[in-house]
């Protein structure tokens, strides 16, 4: 079973600062996701990545296929960036095929202050 | 947009009661999921379902059972709902296939008294 590690668990920043959080991975993957969930709110998909790097605004997504490690970059860090961020890798089974099941890492809680 | 709803935001419900969690989704996924999300524990898997009539258990299933008769609408049932199944309840739709992002309702948050 893929095994999925998140740090750091809680991240406080001041807002404008760069922001780094990490996800490592332990069963070669096909593709990684990022997801984004703000207090009381639903789950929304940042990026789901296999290779290189993704960006969307001030939010980057990078992958290492080989060192199966994962981060999501925020620059320029802003109140309305505090949520729980959660990483995603698709679940393996002794068939090799998850069907789309996704594992869960525990998330990280960041909190921008102003 | 795909949309993913939920029949209730909140609910409260008393020890020993059935309880039904209705999910529907509107652009045709193959797959359906019904995950509760603690604090501390994550997004934990309950039940998936990868076509009509069919499911799989997940990572916890005991306590719960699922039912699956139309595409677009997947329900979680407790069939005895405990203390311990007070939880944020969230359902999630994708295609069939191993990378494919997963859509979330906005959640339940489910109260046992």
């Amino acid at each position: 079973k893929n095994e999925v590690e998140q740090s750091p668990q809680n991240l406080t920043a001041q807002e404008g600062e760069f922001i780094t959080i990490n996800c490592s991975y332990s069963v070669g993957i096909s593709a990684l996701h990022w997801l984004q969930q703000h207090p009381g709110g639903g789950i929304v998909s940042l990026f789901m990545l296999s290779s290189g790097k993704k960006k969307h605004g001030r939010l980057i997504a990078t992958i290492n296929i080989q060192e199966k490690h994962s981060s999501l970059h925020i620059t320029a860090s802003h109140p309305r960036d505090s949520a729980v961020y959660i990483c995603a890798v698709p679940t393996s089974n002794a068939g090799g095929t998850s069907y789309g099941k996704l594992t869960f890492g525990q998330g990280t809680i960041l909190t921008v202050h102003p | 947009d795909v949309k993913v709803t939920q029949s209730s935001r909140y609910l409260v419900k008393r020890t020993g009661e059935k309880v039904f969690l209705e999910c529907v989704q509107d652009m045709d996924h193959e797959n359906m999921f019904w995950y509760r999300q603690d604090p501390g524990l994550g997004l934990r898997l309950i039940y998936f379902s990868y076509d009509v009539k069919m499911k799989e258990k997940g990572d916890i299933p005991e306590g719960y059972s699922v039912s699956r008769e139309k595409k677009e609408r997947f329900s979680l049932i407790l069939e005895s709902a405990s203390t311990n199944q007070t939880s944020m309840y969230l359902c999630a739709s994708s295609r069939w296939g191993i990378a494919y992002e997963q859509y979330f309702g906005p959640g339940t948050r489910l109260t046992v008294t």
